[in-house]
């Protein structure tokens, strides 16, 4: 079975520009979930959904972030516009809702210079 | 104070040692408790979930929770080089339904 699907793998942008990640969870998931990972800060939960619908964002660092899961296999995670300080590796994750068990997928390593 | 905390590490222990990985939490109510591995460059993977207090054991790996204490650990029996990662304690924090993850300890296995 194909796992969590998130690109890019890698972007390298520059300090004002937009940059869209991507995520597909696996079939039949029905809560995703976004995480940032840094050295400083660790493993964050930015927003997860159920059913498609945000849950709870409280972890979106500022107005510069915004997500959204148009269907059921799909969700983007935006930033617009990119600061250094974004620079991390942004996973994205989903699990049956009531089981707690997630899956990550590999991650999409953001650097903006 | 932070919801779930770890001691950063790095640990090492030499092969063959039993691996002693500790956090604690700060929900006195949550109820779901994991441990991922996360290798170097890699997305974190789940090895262990433990519900109820007491010992959980799966091969090597045995999860330990004290919720009076607030409290979990992992021990790694019989420590291989291949278990040289990053282990990220997680909570569920009640009613929220959101995973909640420690700093992550990294472990280092020597021949």
């Amino acid at each position: 079975d194909a796992g969590v699907i998130q690109s890019p793998r890698h972007e390298v942008t520059e300090m004002g520009q937009e940059v869209t990640l991507r995520c597909k969870p696996i079939s039949g998931h029905n809560s995703l979930f976004w995480y940032r990972q840094t050295m400083m800060r660790g493993l964050e939960l930015l927003i997860y959904f159920n059913n498609n619908v945000p849950i709870d964002d409280s972890g979106m660092p500022e107005d510069r972030f915004s997500a959204k899961m148009p269907n059921a296999s799909f969700s983007t995670l935006k930033i617009q516009p990119s600061e250094p300080r974004d620079s991390a590796v942004y996973f994205c994750a989903s699990s049956l809702a009531g089981t707690y068990t997630i899956y990550f997928g590999e991650g999409s390593w953001l650097t903006v210079v | 104070q932070k919801e779930v905390e770890q001691n950063s590490g790095p640990l090492s222990v030499p092969e063959g040692a039993i691996a002693s990985l500790n956090c604690t939490y700060s929900d006195r109510v949550s109820q779901s408790f994991f441990w991922y591995r996360q290798y170097s460059g890699k997305s974190p993977e789940l090895i262990m979930s433990i519900y109820s207090n007491g010992d959980k054991e799966d091969g090597r790996f045995t999860a330990q929770l004290n919720k009076a204490s607030q409290y979990v650990s992992l021990l790694i029996r019989d420590s291989q080089p291949s278990d040289s990662a990053t282990y990220l304690c997680a909570v569920l924090i009640s009613g929220y339904n959101k995973l909640i993850f420690g700093a992550g300890t990294r472990l280092a296995v020597h021949p």
